[in-house]
């Protein structure tokens, strides 16, 4: 059980370059989500999906895109890399059950835009 | 629109010292709060997680929180820390209303434990 993957670690970008950071995870989570950290803001939100074929906005979405196939694997997509994209993007997953919702995180993927 | 104030961003303390990191949300509705803790070079993991019941709850590696509904306050605590606990602080809540299964975090806090 490997819990939440994500790939690449690092990645440096130039702008208005496209990539794609991949996020499996393997506990038959129904719920995905898609975060960045900046340095003193916590995390923010961008995407998030309650199961295939259903995603939705988070606080910042702008930017980015998302689909969901399968229950396992959620991507996001920069399609125009721009420096304010620099951030360290996590990915996480819960169960759908009644309570408490606790999510599962990835280990990170580091990306700068230069 | 639910929202989460960690009032300290940096904390140094001395080994053996008595912690208490502060976390304030903003959200009218019944809330399920949690405690992540992101040691250096590596990703979040859960401290602790409130739902309902007991207002204080214990977590991992000797680490609590008290819920005080009133104060719409869910403080970390830890009697005596070590160095191993240096790490980033977040605080986390859910507002169970909203129909949105995601986490509004607060902006974090930095604890560094000197031995």
């Amino acid at each position: 059980n490997a819990g939440v993957t994500q790939t690449p670690k690092f990645r440096i970008l130039k702008i208005g370059q496209s990539m794609t950071l991949q996020c499996t995870q393997d506990m038959n989570h129904n719920y995905m989500y898609w975060y960045r950290q900046d340095p003193g803001m916590g995390l923010k939100l961008i995407y998030y999906s309650v199961g295939a074929g259903i995603t939705d906005k988070g606080e910042v979405p702008n930017g980015y895109n998302v689909s969901r196939s399968t229950t396992e694997d959620f991507p996001l997509r920069l399609e125009l890399a721009a420096p304010s994209q620099t951030s360290v993007y996590f990915c996480a997953s819960s169960y759908s059950g009644p309570s408490p919702y606790e999510q599962y995180f990835g280990p990170g993927t580091r990306l700068t835009v230069t | 629109a639910q929202s989460v104030s960690q009032h300290n961003h940096h904390v140094i303390l001395s080994e053996a010292a008595s912690l208490e990191l502060g976390c304030n949300y903003s959200y009218g509705g019944t809330v399920n709060l949690f405690w992540y803790v992101q040691y250096p070079g590596q990703h979040l993991q859960l401290l602790l997680k409130y739902f309902s019941g007991d207002p204080l709850v214990k977590g991992i590696k000797g680490f609590e929180a008290e819920f005080i509904k009133s104060k719409f306050s869910f403080n970390l605590r830890k009697p005596s820390v070590q160095w191993s606990d240096t790490a980033e602080y977040f605080c986390a809540v859910l507002g169970m209303d909203t129909g949105r299964r995601a986490l509004t975090f607060g902006s974090g806090t930095r604890l560094q434990v000197q031995p």
